[in-house]
Protein backbone atom coordinates (compact mmCIF):
# COMPACT_ATOMS: atom_id res chain seq x y z
CA UNK A 1 0.00 0.00 0.00
CA UNK A 2 2.19 2.91 -1.54
CA UNK A 3 -0.61 5.69 -0.52
CA UNK A 4 -0.66 8.64 -2.68
CA UNK A 5 2.67 8.84 -5.07
CA UNK A 6 3.77 11.81 -7.48
CA UNK A 7 5.97 11.49 -10.42
CA UNK A 8 8.39 13.03 -10.61
CA UNK A 9 9.87 14.79 -7.76
CA UNK A 10 11.79 17.28 -9.26
CA UNK A 11 11.76 19.02 -12.76
CA UNK A 12 13.43 22.01 -14.42
CA UNK A 13 11.12 23.47 -17.20
CA UNK A 14 12.55 26.49 -19.83
CA UNK A 15 9.49 29.23 -20.31
CA UNK A 16 7.06 27.33 -22.86
CA UNK A 17 7.96 24.01 -22.07
CA UNK A 18 5.01 21.68 -21.36
CA UNK A 19 5.05 18.78 -18.90
CA UNK A 20 2.57 16.22 -16.90
CA UNK A 21 2.60 15.69 -13.55
CA UNK A 22 1.37 12.12 -12.42
CA UNK A 23 -0.47 11.25 -9.39
CA UNK A 24 -1.20 7.90 -8.54
CA UNK A 25 -3.60 6.58 -5.33
CA UNK A 26 -4.45 2.96 -4.57
CA UNK A 27 -6.63 3.43 -1.78
CA UNK A 28 -9.60 3.36 -4.09
CA UNK A 29 -10.55 7.29 -3.17
CA UNK A 30 -13.21 8.70 -4.94
CA UNK A 31 -12.09 12.44 -4.32
CA UNK A 32 -8.54 13.59 -5.42
CA UNK A 33 -6.92 17.19 -5.55
CA UNK A 34 -3.95 19.16 -7.11
CA UNK A 35 -2.75 21.91 -4.60
CA UNK A 36 0.55 24.42 -5.15
CA UNK A 37 1.99 25.41 -2.42
CA UNK A 38 4.40 28.71 -2.31
CA UNK A 39 6.54 30.70 0.04
CA UNK A 40 4.76 32.12 2.87
CA UNK A 41 1.17 31.25 0.88
CA UNK A 42 0.40 27.89 2.54
CA UNK A 43 -1.71 25.69 -0.24
CA UNK A 44 -3.58 26.61 -2.65
CA UNK A 45 -6.22 24.66 -4.48
CA UNK A 46 -5.09 24.31 -8.45
CA UNK A 47 -8.09 21.67 -9.69
CA UNK A 48 -9.71 18.54 -8.26
CA UNK A 49 -12.24 15.52 -9.11
CA UNK A 50 -14.82 14.47 -7.18
CA UNK A 51 -14.64 10.55 -8.97
CA UNK A 52 -13.43 8.84 -12.90
CA UNK A 53 -14.06 11.02 -15.34
CA UNK A 54 -14.93 14.55 -13.63
CA UNK A 55 -13.05 17.78 -12.72
CA UNK A 56 -13.64 21.29 -11.75
CA UNK A 57 -11.75 24.66 -10.87
CA UNK A 58 -10.46 25.29 -7.74
CA UNK A 59 -8.85 28.24 -6.34
CA UNK A 60 -5.58 28.82 -9.04
CA UNK A 61 -6.60 27.30 -11.66
CA UNK A 62 -5.30 29.19 -14.46
CA UNK A 63 -2.26 28.02 -16.68
CA UNK A 64 -3.10 23.75 -15.81
CA UNK A 65 -5.39 21.26 -16.84
CA UNK A 66 -5.97 17.96 -15.57
CA UNK A 67 -7.84 14.69 -16.52
CA UNK A 68 -8.69 11.82 -14.48
CA UNK A 69 -9.24 9.10 -16.92
CA UNK A 70 -8.69 6.07 -14.47
CA UNK A 71 -9.81 6.37 -10.55
CA UNK A 72 -6.67 5.86 -9.13
CA UNK A 73 -4.92 8.71 -11.53
CA UNK A 74 -5.46 12.91 -11.48
CA UNK A 75 -3.06 13.97 -14.09
CA UNK A 76 -1.85 17.72 -14.06
CA UNK A 77 -0.58 19.57 -16.93
CA UNK A 78 1.24 22.54 -18.04
CA UNK A 79 0.62 23.32 -21.29
CA UNK A 80 2.96 26.78 -21.14
CA UNK A 81 5.08 27.03 -18.76
CA UNK A 82 5.53 30.32 -16.87
CA UNK A 83 8.07 31.10 -14.34
CA UNK A 84 5.20 31.99 -12.09
CA UNK A 85 4.61 28.56 -12.23
CA UNK A 86 7.43 27.97 -9.83
CA UNK A 87 6.17 25.87 -6.73
CA UNK A 88 6.06 22.65 -5.08
CA UNK A 89 2.94 20.13 -6.18
CA UNK A 90 0.97 18.58 -4.08
CA UNK A 91 -1.68 15.75 -4.98
CA UNK A 92 -3.78 14.58 -2.54
CA UNK A 93 -6.78 12.13 -2.02
CA UNK A 94 -9.72 11.47 0.29
CA UNK A 95 -13.38 9.13 0.40
CA UNK A 96 -15.34 12.13 0.79
CA UNK A 97 -15.44 15.26 -0.34
CA UNK A 98 -15.15 18.70 1.25
CA UNK A 99 -12.72 17.86 4.27
CA UNK A 100 -15.54 15.47 5.36
CA UNK A 101 -12.58 12.75 6.01
CA UNK A 102 -8.92 12.85 5.81
CA UNK A 103 -6.91 14.21 2.73
CA UNK A 104 -4.41 12.30 2.26
CA UNK A 105 -0.97 14.19 0.19
CA UNK A 106 1.94 12.70 -1.70
CA UNK A 107 5.29 13.61 -1.16
CA UNK A 108 5.41 16.40 -3.46
CA UNK A 109 6.75 17.70 -7.03
CA UNK A 110 9.23 20.65 -6.85
CA UNK A 111 9.02 22.29 -9.81
CA UNK A 112 11.14 25.21 -11.17
CA UNK A 113 10.58 26.98 -14.66
CA UNK A 114 13.73 29.25 -15.89
CA UNK B 1 -15.29 33.78 0.61
CA UNK B 2 -14.01 31.80 3.79
CA UNK B 3 -10.69 32.00 4.89
CA UNK B 4 -7.85 31.03 7.35
CA UNK B 5 -5.76 33.35 9.54
CA UNK B 6 -2.56 31.36 11.46
CA UNK B 7 -0.83 35.28 13.02
CA UNK B 8 2.92 33.81 13.76
CA UNK B 9 4.49 33.12 10.97
CA UNK B 10 7.83 31.81 13.14
CA UNK B 11 7.54 30.12 16.88
CA UNK B 12 10.68 29.20 18.55
CA UNK B 13 10.21 27.57 21.95
CA UNK B 14 12.37 25.33 24.60
CA UNK B 15 12.07 21.57 24.48
CA UNK B 16 9.95 20.49 26.88
CA UNK B 17 7.97 23.86 26.93
CA UNK B 18 4.45 23.80 26.35
CA UNK B 19 2.96 24.78 22.73
CA UNK B 20 0.12 26.78 21.31
CA UNK B 21 -0.28 27.61 17.48
CA UNK B 22 -3.01 29.89 16.84
CA UNK B 23 -5.79 29.54 14.21
CA UNK B 24 -8.65 31.64 13.12
CA UNK B 25 -11.15 31.39 10.81
CA UNK B 26 -13.77 33.30 8.57
CA UNK B 27 -16.72 31.58 7.50
CA UNK B 28 -20.42 31.86 8.07
CA UNK B 29 -21.16 27.83 9.39
CA UNK B 30 -18.80 26.12 11.48
CA UNK B 31 -16.77 24.25 8.43
CA UNK B 32 -14.30 21.13 9.28
CA UNK B 33 -11.72 22.25 10.92
CA UNK B 34 -8.11 20.17 10.77
CA UNK B 35 -4.53 20.75 11.54
CA UNK B 36 -1.59 19.45 9.19
CA UNK B 37 2.51 19.16 9.85
CA UNK B 38 4.86 18.85 6.97
CA UNK B 39 8.20 17.89 7.98
CA UNK B 40 11.12 19.52 5.71
CA UNK B 41 11.14 18.17 2.17
CA UNK B 42 7.70 15.93 3.08
CA UNK B 43 4.14 16.29 1.95
CA UNK B 44 1.43 16.91 4.71
CA UNK B 45 0.36 14.47 7.81
CA UNK B 46 -2.99 15.27 9.13
CA UNK B 47 -2.65 15.66 13.09
CA UNK B 48 -6.28 16.32 14.50
CA UNK B 49 -9.87 17.13 12.88
CA UNK B 50 -12.97 18.70 14.31
CA UNK B 51 -15.96 18.14 12.41
CA UNK B 52 -18.70 18.08 15.21
CA UNK B 53 -19.32 17.31 19.07
CA UNK B 54 -16.04 17.28 22.24
CA UNK B 55 -14.75 20.60 21.65
CA UNK B 56 -11.06 19.51 22.28
CA UNK B 57 -10.08 16.82 20.01
CA UNK B 58 -7.04 14.30 20.63
CA UNK B 59 -4.42 13.90 17.85
CA UNK B 60 -1.79 11.96 16.63
CA UNK B 61 2.01 12.78 18.54
CA UNK B 62 0.55 14.24 21.84
CA UNK B 63 -1.24 17.19 20.20
CA UNK B 64 -4.52 18.30 21.00
CA UNK B 65 -6.53 21.30 19.91
CA UNK B 66 -9.63 23.08 21.27
CA UNK B 67 -12.83 24.55 19.09
CA UNK B 68 -14.23 28.01 20.24
CA UNK B 69 -17.07 28.85 18.24
CA UNK B 70 -17.09 32.02 19.77
CA UNK B 71 -13.46 33.35 18.62
CA UNK B 72 -14.01 31.12 15.80
CA UNK B 73 -10.76 29.77 16.79
CA UNK B 74 -9.11 26.14 16.56
CA UNK B 75 -6.03 26.63 18.02
CA UNK B 76 -3.27 23.66 18.44
CA UNK B 77 -1.55 23.14 21.93
CA UNK B 78 1.02 20.17 23.10
CA UNK B 79 2.24 20.19 26.64
CA UNK B 80 5.83 19.42 26.29
CA UNK B 81 7.00 19.63 22.79
CA UNK B 82 10.49 17.29 21.34
CA UNK B 83 12.87 18.55 18.73
CA UNK B 84 10.93 16.25 16.42
CA UNK B 85 8.25 18.56 16.68
CA UNK B 86 10.09 21.29 14.02
CA UNK B 87 8.29 21.33 11.26
CA UNK B 88 5.51 23.49 9.55
CA UNK B 89 2.19 23.44 11.02
CA UNK B 90 -0.63 24.28 8.90
CA UNK B 91 -4.46 24.69 9.76
CA UNK B 92 -6.90 23.90 7.22
CA UNK B 93 -10.73 24.29 6.72
CA UNK B 94 -13.24 22.47 4.77
CA UNK B 95 -16.39 23.56 3.32
CA UNK B 96 -19.32 21.40 4.51
CA UNK B 97 -21.77 24.05 2.49
CA UNK B 98 -21.55 24.74 -1.05
CA UNK B 99 -18.48 25.78 -3.07
CA UNK B 100 -15.60 24.17 -4.37
CA UNK B 101 -14.57 21.41 -2.74
CA UNK B 102 -10.65 20.88 -1.60
CA UNK B 103 -9.52 22.74 1.84
CA UNK B 104 -8.45 26.36 2.70
CA UNK B 105 -5.34 26.71 4.14
CA UNK B 106 -3.66 28.91 6.68
CA UNK B 107 -0.09 29.99 5.57
CA UNK B 108 1.17 28.13 7.92
CA UNK B 109 3.55 28.23 11.44
CA UNK B 110 6.94 27.39 11.22
CA UNK B 111 8.11 25.80 14.97
CA UNK B 112 11.96 26.06 15.94
CA UNK B 113 12.84 23.74 19.09
CA UNK B 114 15.76 25.04 21.14
CA UNK B 115 17.24 22.60 22.64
Amino acid sequence: NAGVTQTPKFRVLKTGQSMTLLCAQDMNHEYMYWYRQDPGMGLRLIHYSVGEGTTAKGEVPDGYNVSRLKKQNFLLGLESAAPSQTSVYFCASGFLGRGRDTQYFGPGTRLTVL
Amino acid sequence: AQSVTQPDIHITVSEGASLELRCNYSYGATPYLFWYVQSPGQGLQLLLKYFSGDTLVQGIKGFEAEFKRSQSSFNLRKPSVHWSDAAEYFCAVGDPGGGADGLTFGKGTHLIIQP
